[in-house]
């Protein structure tokens, strides 16, 4: 059964700083890894799609990373700002374009002006 | 082209009671998936439909259903609500052609069972 992690679930940290948040997953057959955006009490915004073939994507200050053999991947966001505070999560989309999405908890992070 | 939409954005019910939740997708998407967000459990998939079908469906009880009609909107059904059915409902959608496959969510329902 696939098993999504998400650590640390909580950062804080003061404006301009680069920082990485992680994600792991227990099954590396996946299909692709989307990272998302969520604001308080709003729907998901999509961040990043990384397909499995794929390394790594970018866009704007942020740059995904899919490591699939080891199970990891991660989002880089670089010069932090405070309207980048909000939840990120990471899903996974098992082997077979069919399969559902499964879900981390999330990291809430917190960027200090 | 238009995000996903959901209405309501907010529902108070009752214990008991039932509710029902709909979804338009993007434009050109005929895969619309629910998923239930709760503080203890995060997200949770409830199911997907494509082409009026459901695909596929999580690990919820019955008393859960939905529907897609033929224009892909869906519609998400909760009979005999209990406490434990407040959370957010998000629905999403996705094209279904050899591709990326991404997926696009909706702003969500707030369900409150009282």
């Amino acid at each position: 059964k696939q098993e999504v992690t998400q650590i640390p679930a909580a950062l804080s940290v003061p404006e301009g700083e680069n920082l990485v948040l992680n994600c792991s997953f227990t099954d590396s057959a996946i299909y692709n890894l989307q990272w998302f955006r969520q604001d308080p009490g709003k729907g998901l915004t999509s961040l990043l799609l990384i397909q499995s073939s794929q390394r790594e994507q970018t866009s704007g200050r942020l740059n995904a990373s899919l490591d699939k053999s080891s199970g990891r991947s991660t989002l880089y966001i670089a010069a932090s700002q405070p309207g980048d505070s909000a939840t990120y999560l990471c899903a996974v989309r098992p082997g077979g374009s069919q399969g559902n999405l499964i879900f981390g908890k999330g990291t809430k992070l917190s960027v200090k002006p | 082209k238009a995000g996903v939409t959901q209405t309501p954005r907010y529902l108070i019910k009752t214990r008991g009671q039932q509710v029902t939740l709909s979804c338009s997708p993007i434009s050109g998407h005929r895969s619309v998936s629910w998923y239930q967000q709760t503080p203890g459990q995060g997200l949770q998939f409830l199911f997907e439909y494509f082409s009026e079908t459901q695909r596929n469906k999580g690990n919820f009880p019955g008393r859960f259903s939905g529907r897609q009609f033929s224009n892909s909107r869906s519609e998400m059904n909760v009979s005999t609500l209990e406490l434990g059915d407040s959370a957010l409902y998000l629905c999403a959608s996705r094209e279904v052609v050899q591709g990326f496959y991404e997926q696009y969510f909706g702003p969500g329902t707030r369900l409150t069972v009282t």
